[in-house]
């Protein structure tokens, strides 16, 4: 497998733009994850789907941010209108059915975003 | 609120020594706790999972302990080498909630 798959790995915009940043997850997996680093907060969870729908949202910093799974293999962040404090490295993450409350997550490269 | 704390923020070690890190966190209801490591421009890769009724895992050089009452983990590397390097997460899990720290810089120096 190729484990999951984001993409662009770097998007520079300017602010006021919409970024829309992309995720496949791991084949069979049926949660995934969306989180942001930053040097300031560290590795924040924004939210995540299990078996494509929203669990938690809470992560999620404000109505700019929204996130979509249509199907099983594909997954979307999106942020409209950018702005420069969204600058950060972007990770999707995913795992296979919870069990026991185990889980192991396999994490994307990341999108590195910077809006200008 | 659960808070995960990761001191120190950064660590050189000479290579073949033993090291430590440390992760401590609020509040002791978790149901477990992982051990990332990362390195740059990387996403994380999962090293170790313990589970809230376990005391600690091991992997080859890397053994992980958990104290729950205590709010305490710890990872032992052994016989560091020059590609330990890397920054270090812990993250702590329950209900539907993953908390992570803000990681240890690790350099081995060779």
């Amino acid at each position: 497998d190729a484990g999951v798959i984001q993409s662009p790995r770097h998007e520079v915009t300017e602010m006021g733009q919409e970024v829309t940043l992309r995720c496949k997850p791991i084949s069979g997996h049926n949660s995934l994850f969306w989180y942001r680093q930053t040097m300031m907060r560290g590795l924040e969870l924004l939210i995540y789907f299990n078996n494509n729908v929203p669990i938690d949202d809470s992560g999620m910093p404000e109505d700019r941010f929204s996130a979509k799974m249509p199907n099983a293999s594909f997954s979307t962040l999106k942020i409209q209108p950018s702005e420069p404090r969204d600058s950060a490295v972007y990770f999707c993450a995913s795992s296979s059915p919870r069990t026991s409350g185990l889980e192991t997550q396999y994490f994307g490269p990341g999108t590195r975003l910077l809006v200008l | 609120k659960q808070e995960v704390t990761q001191i120190p923020a950064a660590l050189s070690v000479p290579e073949g020594e033993n090291l430590v890190l440390n992760c401590s966190f609020t509040d002791s209801a978790i149901y477990n706790l992982q051990w990332f490591r990362q390195d740059p421009g990387k996403g994380l890769t999962s090293l170790l999972l313990i589970q809230s009724s376990q005391r600690e895992q091991t992997s080859g050089r890397l053994n992980a302990s958990l104290d729950k009452s205590s709010g305490r983990s710890t990872l032992y590397i052994a016989a560091s080498q020059p590609g330990d390097s890397a920054t270090y997460l812990c993250a702590v899990q329950r209900d539907d909630k993953i908390i992570f720290g803000k990681g240890t810089r690790l350099h081995i120096l060779p």
